[in-house]
């Protein structure tokens, strides 16, 4: 019953390496995100999809592509994976600005 | 530009006396305003939100927010604090779809 769910939960991968992450909600919710957490903590979005259109993209490095192949799903896949790229990832979707959070996706990239 | 300020990075507080988490905005128009908590190694949850109407937004876990518009603040708010409310705080704000995060507050409570 879970709303917004994403996988894997961890993922450790090499510098170099391509990687995806999907993320699924049941909301019924027409607008789906991606944030970014930091080492800091501090977290930041990176796109918004509604109805499966890009309609925000916060100047992410275009070796992130997200896919949305219909409303319930927005995944996310990193090419050439950097040391940089290690963070937390939440997947969103939302209802009047109201954000329903993923439980997240760490990723390490050694 | 916009943002939001939460001015410390930790606040400690003894379990059973009241706590305060500030948070400041400088955003236009009339925002959407939000507290998350992050539990240790978990997802984002939701406290509370504050749409419109009473300044004072009642939430989840016994937690509240007052809404003041004129000094363009929404501080995190609970009477008595339990050692298991420590966690890690997020004031965010929403003037479009995008949301916009503090920096974070960490609060812990001590037995």
């Amino acid at each position: 019953d879970t709303a917004v769910s994403q996988t894997p939960k961890y993922l450790v991968t090499q510098m170099g390496n391509d990687k995806s992450i999907k993320c699924e909600q049941n909301l019924g919710h027409d607008t789906m995100y991606w944030y970014k957490q930091d080492s800091k903590k501090f977290l930041k979005i990176m796109f918004s999809y509604n109805n499966k259109e890009l309609i925000i993209n916060e100047t992410v490095p275009n070796r992130f592509s997200p896919k949305s192949p219909d409303k319930a799903h927005l995944n996310l896949h990193i090419n050439s994976l950097e040391l940089g790229d290690s963070a937390v990832y939440f997947c969103a979707s939302s209802l009047q600005r109201e954000k329903f959070f993923g439980p997240g996706t760490r990723l390490t990239v050694t | 530009a916009q943002s939001v300020a939460q001015p410390e990075d930790q606040v400690n507080v003894a379990e059973g006396n009241p706590l305060t988490v500030k948070c400041t905005y400088s955003v236009s128009g009339n925002p959407y305003l939000f507290w998350y908590v992050q539990y240790p190694n978990r997802g984002l949850q939701f406290l509370l939100k504050y749409i419109t109407g009473d300044n004072l937004v009642k939430g989840s876990y016994g937690f509240e927010a007052e809404f003041n518009k004129s000094q363009t603040s929404f501080h995190l708010k609970k009477p008595s604090a339990l050692v298991s409310d420590s966690a890690l705080y997020f004031c965010a704000v929403s003037p479009t779809d995008k949301l916009i995060f503090g920096t974070g507050t960490r609060l812990q409570v001590f037995p």
